[in-house]
């Protein structure tokens, strides 16, 4: 009954590959996140969604786009990794108009 | 931009013993929320606390409380009775009242010695 989930848990790759992170909550919320914490534990957002359009893009990459074929997933796709992705990248979701976010577990991305 | 800073970037307190955390913000914004979040060692995070701007009262949960200072934009959090599951990292947040954007700090790991 795991509310906010995300798949793979940790996810080691080449840099130049392309991968993707997939996030599902089970919630019912109509908005969701994707963050990035560094290693120096600073969180940042990167997108918003809310009811399938994007309302917040921070200036990411856009190597970076996320995608959301409804309201109960927000995938992540990174194409041609680097370096400095490495991170633990967190997804996120609440319902308007309340303010509390549910973090899924995190998933670690390391790139050699 | 509004902007969140934890200070501290490690504490540690003996078990049974109270710790505060502190959080200061900047923002030009009148009406926003602020919330503390514990990340355990899994991950995961979690909603500790939260309190919004036009409340006066200090927001308390368990052994949970806030002293919340509008005018000097600070927020930290008092833990109670500390237990040694209360060990981890803790993360100050903000948002604004129509922004769905969440700012937070840098976090501060938290030791409970026994």
């Amino acid at each position: 009954d795991t509310a906010v989930s995300q798949t793979p848990k940790y996810l080691v790759t080449q840099m130049g590959n392309d991968k993707s992170i997939k996030c599902e909550q089970n919630l019912g919320h109509d908005t969701m996140y994707w963050y990035k914490q560094d290693s120096k534990k600073f969180l940042k957002i990167m997108f918003s969604y809310n009811n399938k359009e994007l309302i917040i893009n921070e200036t990411v990459p856009n190597r970076f786009s996320p995608k959301s074929p409804d309201k109960a997933h927000l995938n992540l796709h990174i194409n041609s990794l680097e370096l400095g992705d490495s991170a633990v990248y967190f997804c996120a979701s609440k319902r308007t108009p309340y303010n509390e976010q549910f973090f899924g577990p995190g998933t670690r991305l390391t790139v050699l | 931009a509004q902007t969140v800073t934890q200070s501290q970037p490690e504490m540690s307190v003996q078990e049974a013993e109270t710790v505060t955390l502190s959080c200061t913000y900047d923002t030009s914004e009148s009406d926003y929320y602020l919330f503390w979040y514990k990340q355990p060692p899994s991950r995961q995070m979690i909603l500790v606390i939260r309190q919004e701007a036009y409340k006066q009262q200090n927001a308390t949960e368990n052994r949970f409380s806030v002293n919340f200072q509008k005018a000097a934009k600070s927020f930290s959090l008092k833990i109670s009775d500390s237990q040694l599951g209360d060990a981890a990292m803790y993360f100050c947040a903000y948002r604004g009242f129509e922004n769905n954007d969440m700012r937070f700090g840098a976090g501060t790991r938290l030791t409970v010695k026994p």
